[in-house]
């Protein structure tokens, strides 16, 4: 599966737009893209996945490029409570479904 | 609500001992996951299963081992804990087939081994 690549954190004032960076750059043509999110002390939580189209839901909008390189994650309004670690992963999708976890993207949303 | 339920939320045992973490799912999913999450080092997988009876190795597997002997129930054996076991244990489950869904994670068991 490609690595990915994410800033360690970043800080995003509430009601504002969290756009989150992530570099896949050796992803191939068969790889998802999925986003995940821990808050403190919780298992983390399905966020959103998309191949090649830019994707939305009722959490999030994730845009991939056109070489799909890379990706962002927008939570268009953000909220204290969207304060987690936020994980990019690529992956293909066989039959055991196997996610490996990098270290992901501590976000800190402030009042 | 489908839910992932693991059975301690906090747990201690003393080095030597045999330790159970017990993980069950009500979603009907094929597959079955177990991490452990330390800081600095994020989630590793430990090993999952994608069948009743079938099990395969994850990044760190040594020291344990699993047993899933109904399709809901995936249990995570240390067969004798140590201290560098000490951690966050994650269960997970997903299924086959169709869309591509997310997995689904429990809450955690927070070991610690004295």
């Amino acid at each position: 599966d490609a690595k990915t690549t994410q800033p360690p954190s970043m800080d995003c004032a509430e009601g504002r737009a969290a756009n989150l960076p992530c570099n896949h750059s050796t992803i191939s043509g068969n790889e998802y893209v999925y986003w995940y999110r821990q808050i403190h002390s919780q298992g983390p939580q399905y966020i959103i996945h998309g191949l090649k189209n830019n994707e939305t839901n009722e959490m999030a909008s994730l845009i991939i490029t056109e070489d799909r390189k890379s990706s962002t994650l927008i939570l268009p309004h953000a909220t204290l409570r969207d304060t987690a670690v936020y994980y990019c992963i690529v992956r293909v999708r066989p039959n055991t479904d196997k996610l490996i976890f990098g270290t992901g993207t501590r976000l800190q949303v402030f009042p | 609500d489908v839910k992932v339920t693991q059975s301690s939320r906090y747990l201690v045992k003393r080095t030597g001992e045999k330790v159970f973490l017990e993980c069950v799912q009500d979603m009907d999913h094929e597959n079955m996951f177990w991490y452990r999450q330390d800081p600095g080092l994020g989630l590793r997988l430990i090993y999952f299963s994608y069948d009743v009876k079938m099990k395969e190795k994850g990044d760190i597997p040594e020291g344990y081992s699993v047993s899933r002997e109904k399709k809901e129930r995936f249990s995570l054996i240390l067969e004798s804990a140590s201290t560098n076991q000490t951690s966050m244990y994650l269960c997970a489950s997903s299924p086959n087939g169709g869309p591509l869904y997310g997995y689904t994670f429990g809450s955690g068991t927070r070991l610690t081994v004295v």
